[in-house]
């Protein structure tokens, strides 16, 4: 039972602004939504959670909707070393540890 | 801090053999997980420890694999005896409970090759 969507890949320009949608139409009200993403041949890396007011670090922005049902993660000045697979997680954050479940993510390719 | 740190980061055996694959977590960090990445099957959660302590091991796909966590510092995941689809890379990673216990990090993995 697959609790978010994404779409399988994307690409981008670098210095453009990259844009992964994720929808989880069926979120909880204590569910965050974190991001991780994977460069190839390395672990999984994490950029950013959100419960559901907007969250902005070095390295991304997340955007939740009102409803919390989608989120955007925003990549503002994408690099070519940005390519890598981008997971939308949802789970609960309740200070003990979730079982981080990897879906398929979106394959973001960033070029020239 | 050097992360965390894990070893080998490439094996190849042959079918039969045992497998010891070791991690080193960030000092301070009370969860440690252990991760299988396949093309097949993608990232799985193995088993997960909190405080040295098993948590979850539903994972863990059967009695040939174990794992274990002596001590804060220090875990291992064991195979025995080996077969081919065992074939995958093995990520450890940890986290800070309080406050950041889904924030994981990540080592860089240990590539598993049974021949």
């Amino acid at each position: 039972d697959a609790k978010t969507t994404q779409p399988p890949s994307m690409d981008c320009a670098e210095g453009r602004a990259a844009n992964l949608p994720c929808n989880h139409s069926t979120i909880s009200g204590n569910e965050y939504v974190y991001w991780y993403r994977q460069i190839h041949s390395q672990g999984p890396q994490y950029i950013i959670h959100g419960l559901k007011n907007n969250e902005t670090n070095e390295m991304a922005s997340l955007i939740i909707t009102e409803d919390r049902k989608s989120s955007t993660l925003i990549l503002p000045h994408a690099t070519l070393r940005d390519t890598a697979v981008y997971y939308c997680i949802v789970l609960d954050n309740t200070g003990t540890a979730s079982k981080l479940t990897f879906g398929t993510g979106t394959r973001l390719q960033v070029t020239l | 801090d050097a992360g965390v740190i894990q070893s080998p980061r490439h094996e190849v055996t042959e079918m039969g053999q045992e497998v010891t694959l070791r991690c080193k977590p960030i000092s301070g960090h009370d969860y440690l997980f252990w991760y299988r990445q396949t093309m097949m099957r993608g990232l799985e959660l193995l088993i997960y420890f909190n405080n040295n302590v098993p948590i979850d091991d539903s994972g863990m796909p059967e009695d040939r694999f174990s794992a274990k966590m002596p001590n804060a510092s220090f875990s291992t995941l064991k195979i025995q005896p080996s077969e081919p689809r065992d074939s995958a890379v093995y990520f450890c990673a940890s986290s800070l409970g309080t406050g950041g216990a889904n924030v994981l990090t990540f080592g860089a993995g240990s590539r598993l090759t049974v021949l």
